[in-house]
């Protein structure tokens, strides 16, 4: 079945600093792809997505490309801000599987000063 | 715009209590629905989704229910809350149909049991 796999947290990073959060997937079909960022006591938000290979979700500075021939689709940001702290869930949803949404079990993130 | 509202923000409940977490959707028609519950430190886990009035899948076998009496509204409910029901319940919405579309979450309701 679906699935989605990303790296295990916490990630802790000084202002401006690179970052990477790896996902992969599993998916049965040709799935669209999302990065969602919860902040403390909120709801997800959607952050980005990306719908076929190749595309190159972005915002807010943040970016993911969709890359089929590695099931992957890693999140990066090139200098981060304190207020980047949050948890980020990777997620997929795929056409065969109907409506449901996969996600990962999400990567807290926390940047100091 | 659609935008989603999920009341209350916070509960505190005995166990053995009723519950009742509402959920509403506005500037959309025929939305899916969905509830997931979040425990603390946790991923999200999908406890029910709707794709219309009445139409209701569950996820998980547990002590909760789900209804969805209108076609913008979905209520999440307990007869008998148990202590393993605490966490962070969160409502979502995406548009109709079976296309890859994003969900859309509310602010999340926080339930704890004593």
């Amino acid at each position: 079945g679906d699935s989605v796999t990303q790296m295990e947290g916490p990630v802790t990073l000084s202002e401006e600093a690179f970052l990477t959060i790896n996902c992969t997937y599993t998916a049965t079909g040709y799935p669209s792809l999302f990065w969602y960022v919860q902040y403390p006591g909120e709801g997800l938000q959607l952050l980005l997505k990306a719908t076929k290979a190749d595309d190159k979700g972005s915002n807010k500075g943040f970016e993911a490309t969709y890359r089929k021939e590695t099931t992957s689709f890693h999140l990066e940001k090139g200098s981060v801000q304190v207020s980047d702290s949050a948890v980020y869930f990777c997620a997929l949803s795929d056409q065969i599987s109907g409506n449901q949404f996969y996600f990962g079990t999400g990567t807290s993130l926390t940047v100091i000063p | 715009s659609q935008t989603i509202h999920q009341w209350p923000a916070t509960l505190v409940q005995p166990v053995g209590s009723p519950l009742s977490l509402e959920c509403t959707v506005e500037g959309t028609s025929n939305p899916n629905l969905y509830w997931y519950r979040q425990a603390a430190g946790r991923g999200l886990q999908l406890l029910f989704y709707s794709i219309g009035i009445d139409q209701i899948s569950s996820e998980v076998p547990q002590n909760l229910s789900a209804s969805r009496p209108q076609d913008r509204q979905f209520i999440l409910s307990s007869k008998k809350l148990l202590l393993s029901d605490s966490g962070f319940y969160l409502c979502a919405w995406s548009g109709p149909g079976r296309g890859n579309q994003p969900q859309h979450f509310g602010d999340g309701t926080r339930l704890s049991i004593l």
